[in-house]
């Protein structure tokens, strides 16, 4: 089993809906989950980050985590078609050290259709 | 947050050439520094990360070299470049004792 899954997608969806992308994982040491908005040829920069359980809002964006099913979401609400690009999740736990190194999913790549 | 730099952005190079690409950092001091490999379809590759100067480790065996000679500058390095070397390499950053990474704009080698 893959320390951390997620649906490559793709998913396209009109403008205005709510997108939902998820990533499921199996270790239970990640405490610190992160979200990564990637467009094409680009760099990845960072979203949303949470730490353990719960829920984090920033503007259209949800981050949800949810330790007991090891599962955390990532909402867009009014989608846009700026936000089409890959998104990737993001994963740490406690090290132990300085050497902070994160497990990342795959990516989804998203298409908002105006 | 911190920047990071890398460049070039694209590069040609023919099999057996070498290689140096350099990344640097702004905005903070004493950060952990990352290369990264993305192929299509296989996500990020963690390639080497290094918590200081000289301090390099290394995740995967291959081709590829790093080192970090000053504080906020990063090289990724190879002698003699593959055709299995392509891809997207991409250099981030974290501040002292925390776990997020800020990624550059990363550079795209095409191995000839």
């Amino acid at each position: 089993q893959k320390e951390v899954e997620q649906d490559p997608g793709p998913l396209s969806v009109p403008e205005g809906a709510i997108v939902s992308l998820n990533c499921t994982y199996s270790n239970s040491a990640f405490q610190y989950f992160m979200w990564y908005r990637q467009y094409s040829r680009k760099g990845p920069e960072l979203l949303m980050y949470t730490y353990s359980s719960g829920n984090k809002e920033d503007g259209r964006f949800t981050a949800q985590v949810d330790k007991s099913s090891k599962y955390i979401s990532l909402f867009i609400r009014d989608s846009q078609p700026s936000d089409s690009a890959t998104y990737l999740c993001a994963m740490s736990g406690v090290s132990g050290g300085s050497n902070y190194k994160l497990t990342f999913g795959k990516g989804t790549l998203l298409t908002v259709n105006p | 947050s911190q920047t990071i730099h890398q460049w070039p952005a694209t590069l040609v190079q023919p099999v057996g050439s070498p290689l140096s690409l350099e990344c640097t950092v702004e905005g903070t001091s004493n950060p952990n520094l990352y290369w990264y490999r993305q192929a299509a379809g296989r996500g990020l590759q963690l390639l080497f990360y290094s918590v200081g100067i000289g301090q390099i480790s290394s995740e995967v065996p291959q081709n590829l070299s790093a080192s970090r000679p000053q504080d906020r500058q990063f090289i990724l390095s190879s002698k003699k470049l593959l055709l299995s070397d392509s891809g997207f390499y991409l250099c981030a950053g974290s501040g002292e004792n925390t776990d997020t990474q800020y990624f550059g704009p990363g550079t795209r080698l095409t191995v000839l």
